[in-house]
């Protein structure tokens, strides 16, 4: 089976940065995913690693360390629409199956705070 | 573009009734899964159809749970009968293929089984 660690909650002041850590354990990986999901809404894709490093697209950053089984999410320059939810999600594969699999942590409560 | 359309939004019933929810994918995605998200969790894999065919039920309560995916374009979840602890948001996303990075969520239908 698949495990992912996230914090539950973090508080962090507009304009800001925070960092949101992912751990996880795995067979098959592939890679790591990470979705915003709002208060009653859709999660919404944010970042995908499959190799390590950082991948930067706007204030969002994500890290990989396919060693560490480690990654995470950083947040820049926070505006108050930022505050949701964030999940980690391992995507693993099957072999031979050419399909893969999303398997999603508990979520990190982000609340962005005047 | 139009996104993932689901409904109902909300759903509440007694327990032993049956129920049922609709998807209808982006269009052109091949791919689409049920989800469940519990509160405080992330959404975890009912089920995933590759067009008309489901490749991955093995985490659907097959006793209760029931889905479709006819002609290979919308989708609906049946649960029969409801349980209390059936409670829960039911998500469907779609990708363009089972080797997309990308899901895309539809807002859920949120179901309270009293």
């Amino acid at each position: 089976g698949q495990s992912l660690e996230q914090p539950s909650e973090v508080t962090a002041v507009e304009g800001a940065i925070v960092q949101i850590n992912c751990t996880y354990q795995t067979s098959g990986f592939y890679g790591l995913s990470w979705y915003q999901q709002h208060d009653g809404g859709a999660p919404t894709f944010l970042s995908y690693n499959a190799l390590d490093g950082l991948e930067e697209t706007g204030r969002f950053s994500s890290f990989l360390s396919r060693s560490d089984s480690y990654g995470y999410l950083l947040l820049q320059e926070l505006q108050m629409k930022d505050s949701a939810s964030y999940f980690c999600a391992v995507r693993v594969g099957y072999s031979g199956a050419g399909s893969y699999q999303l398997t999603f942590g508990k979520g990190t409560k982000l609340s962005v705070i005047p | 573009e139009a996104g993932v359309v689901q409904s109902p939004r909300y759903k509440i019933i007694e327990k032993k009734q049956p129920v049922a929810f609709w998807c209808n994918p982006i269009s052109g995605h091949n791919t689409l899964y049920w989800y469940r998200q519990n509160l405080g969790q992330g959404p975890e894999l009912l089920i995933r159809y590759e067009n008309e065919e489901a490749v991955d039920d093995s985490q659907l309560p097959k006793d209760r749970f029931s889905a479709e995916r006819l002609k290979g374009v919308d989708s609906t979840l049946k649960i029969q009968p409801a349980e209390l602890g059936d409670s829960a948001v039911y998500l469907c996303a779609s990708s363009f293929s089972p080797n997309s990075e990308t899901q895309y969520f539809g807002p859920g239908t949120r179901l309270l089984v009293l």
